[in-house]
């Protein structure tokens, strides 16, 4: 068990449909990364939030969005849900957040979307 | 194309023996991590590289971070049963700082 928790295990839902996965970082964690894992495209880095702050971004939709609370839980927003949606999305947390070296990362249980 | 490109895609081998997986990019990392992904569960870290050189040992597996800092290799002695599993390596690349990315993958099965 990582530390960290992410809701839910698993959701299905349409076209066109939006969804939201939340995130409960470690305790004492303040980075908090979110990924997408598809069979084709491997593990993609989406976006990163550091103590409620956007701190670098990756390959995300406009149409996807997340967010970090003052109690340092994040969500991740995804709307007008296509079928190349379904996915495995992650959720990662780390003690620091800076530029330059990687930092220690916990994943999650991660979320299994599938878009029908 | 994959920043991170890793080889071979897939790997199928008899307990005990060798291999190496290897993770190859044109740019040049700032550090260097290997995680190993069981099915239906994240990514666990397993080790990070952060000089150019630099070799480093956990049990019966040993890591390599290229000198010019673009690539790194895992080699694994006496491959057991529990080493089944999605290798990935990540890095960061200097130029762009926190925007991590994951290579390829390498999957592992060990036969019995």
């Amino acid at each position: 068990d990582s530390g960290v928790t992410q809701t839910p295990k698993h959701l299905i839902t349409a076209t066109g449909q939006r969804v939201t996965l939340r995130c409960s970082p470690r305790s004492g964690d303040l980075s908090v990364y979110w990924y997408q894992q598809s069979l084709d495209q491997g593990l993609q880095f989406l976006i990163q939030y550091y103590n409620g702050e956007e701190r670098a971004k990756g390959n995300i939709l406009e149409r996807f969005s997340a967010q970090q609370f003052p109690d340092l839980h994040s969500e991740l927003n995804l709307s007008s849900l296509e079928l190349g949606d379904s996915a495995l999305y992650f959720c990662a947390s780390s003690v620091g957040g800076g530029t330059g070296t990687l930092r220690e990362q916990y994943f999650g249980p991660g979320t299994r979307l599938t878009v029908t | 194309t994959q920043l991170l490109e890793q080889s071979p895609q897939f790997l199928s081998i008899q307990e005990g023996e060798n291999l190496t997986v290897y993770c190859n990019s044109s740019s040049v990392f700032s550090s260097l991590q290997w995680y190993r992904q069981e099915p239906g569960e994240g990514p666990v870290l397993l080790v990070t590289v952060v000089t150019g050189g630099e070799v480093k040992k956990l049990k019966r597996l040993t890591f390599q971070f290229g000198d010019a800092r673009k690539d790194s290799s895992l080699h694994i002695t006496a491959a057991q049963p529990g080493d089944t599993g999605l290798y990935l390596c990540a890095g960061a690349l200097i130029l762009t700082g926190n925007q991590f990315y994951f290579g390829t993958g390498t999957s592992l099965t060990v036969i019995p």
